[in-house]
């Protein structure tokens, strides 16, 4: 298994654009988590969905924060518009329910300029 | 909801010498309590985790213990070695496909 994929590893981009990140959880995995890390605020949960279905999103900092898990095998995180303030590393992470901690994608480092 | 605190946030070894971290979590329904290291610039990974019903666990170097009523539980790392510096974090949970809360985090330097 390739484990949890993320893309892109890093995205440059410029106040008020529109950024999209993806992930892909490992197969079998029917829980998936949005980390933000910061160096202020630490991994900061934002968003997870079991079996596709957005179950928590009280950490989506704001309204400019959307995710959406159209099938088993796929999740995005999108940001429009950017702001300085969201530059940080973003880790999409997977479990199955009742397993052993969770898989961390590599993930990917937002600059937000 | 969940909280969980975490000391110390840098803490510096010896090579071979002992490290301990400590994390306390104030939700009474959080049964499942891994740990993780970070590499820099690299992934958090599950190193070690611990569930309610046991109050030690061991892997070679690493060992963590879990006091419920207290609602503490810690990360020790014995005869620790450079490839050892890294951030620590320590998470609770109710097991697994539930959210888990991190602490902030335990930078480790270990010098050789």
């Amino acid at each position: 298994d390739a484990g949890v994929i993320q893309s892109p590893r890093h995205e440059v981009t410029e106040m008020g654009q529109e950024v999209t990140l993806r992930c892909k959880p490992i197969s079998g995995h029917n829980s998936l988590f949005w980390y933000r890390q910061t160096m202020m605020r630490g991994l900061e949960l934002l968003i997870y969905f079991n079996n596709n279905v957005p179950i928590d999103d009280s950490g989506m900092p704001e309204d400019r924060f959307s995710a959406k898990m159209p099938n088993a095998s796929f999740s995005t995180l999108k940001i429009q518009p950017s702001e300085p303030r969201d530059s940080a590393v973003y880790f999409c992470a997977s479990i199955n329910t009742g397993g052993n901690g969770y898989t961390f994608g590599s993930g990917t480092r937002l600059t937000v300029v | 909801g969940e909280n969980v605190e975490q000391h110390p946030s840098t803490l510096s070894v010896q090579e071979g010498d002992s490290a301990v971290i400590k994390c306390t979590y104030s939700d009474s329904a959080s049964n499942y309590f891994p740990w993780y290291k970070q590499e820099l610039g690299k992934r958090p990974q599950l190193i070690i985790d611990i569930r309610s019903n046991v109050g030690e666990k061991k892997d070679q170097r690493i060992a963590v213990t879990l006091n419920k009523t207290a609602k503490h539980f810690s990360l020790h790392i014995t005869e620790t070695q450079p490839e050892d510096s890294a951030v620590y974090f320590c998470a609770a949970s109710q097991s697994g496909g539930f959210k888990t809360i991190f602490g902030a985090g335990t930078r480790l330097f270990v010098k050789a």
